[in-house]
């Protein structure tokens, strides 16, 4: 089973401000198939990033997703008052898929 | 657009049963992979499993296949997770989700609003 370590757990960070998220791997994710999500209290979960740096369908040009193998980041430039929340990464490409612990983004 | 609307909360004793319903709109129900996926309280996301809507496969996780079901009822465009002889470590959001396919990379794109089940005595 893949495990996916996510850091930092918290970000606390002001509007306009770029965060960058992210997510190791203990082993490499077969075909980069990494996922990003983003998560509200009592809101389905939305996608916003597959395959490690496609972006989803509507989802802001301020999101953005990169790497490879074990190593990915998210960054969000210019936060937006409605980007704070809880971010996961998963992985897909090996079943069992699995996820991130998360990392909680919130105002400063 | 493409929503998913899944069953009320429900709190149950152990050794109980519980059958949580998704029901898809806005899309061609037969042609997707779903998903289900819990999140206890404090844990990360956990995988459970899927389903394929046209022919019904189903693969579960090695943790729950002895004590979870999915089954669909494509009249009623309505998916069904069973979990049998809950326990209090069962207690959890369970979300349906639905496997995009090639146009998003086989992630999950669109999600249901989640379920709270309880296990008390």
């Amino acid at each position: 089973e893949i495990v996916l370590t996510q850091s930092p757990g918290t970000l606390s960070l002001s509007p306009g401000e770029r965060a960058t998220l992210s997510c190791r791997a203990s082993q490499s994710v077969t075909s980069s198939r990494l996922a990003w999500y983003q998560h509200k209290p009592g809101q389905a979960p939305r996608l916003l990033i597959y395959s490690a740096a496609s972006r989803a369908t509507d989802i802001p040009e301020r999101f953005s997703g990169r790497g490879s193998g074990a190593d990915f980041t998210l960054t969000i430039t210019r936060l937006e008052p409605e980007d704070f929340a809880v971010y996961y990464c998963q992985q897909y490409g090996s079943s069992p898929y699995t996820f991130g612990q998360g990392t909680k983004l919130e105002i400063k | 657009q493409v929503q998913f609307v899944q069953s009320g909360a429900e709190v149950k004793t152990p050794g109980a049963s519980v059958k949580v319903s998704c029901k898809g709109s806005g899309y061609t129900f037969s042609n997707y992979v779903i998903h289900w996926v819990r999140q206890a309280p404090g844990q990360r996301p956990e995988w459970m499993g899927w389903i394929h809507t046209g022919n019904g496969d189903t693969k579960y996780s090695q943790k729950l296949q002895d004590r979870v079901t999915f089954t669909r009822d494509t009249s009623a465009s309505t998916h069904y997770m069973e979990l049998s002889s809950l326990r209090s470590e069962d207690t959890a959001v369970y979300y349906c989700a639905r496997e995009s396919g090639y146009s998003s990379g086989w992630a999950f794109d669109y999600w249901g609003q989640g379920t709270l089940v309880t296990v008390s005595s």
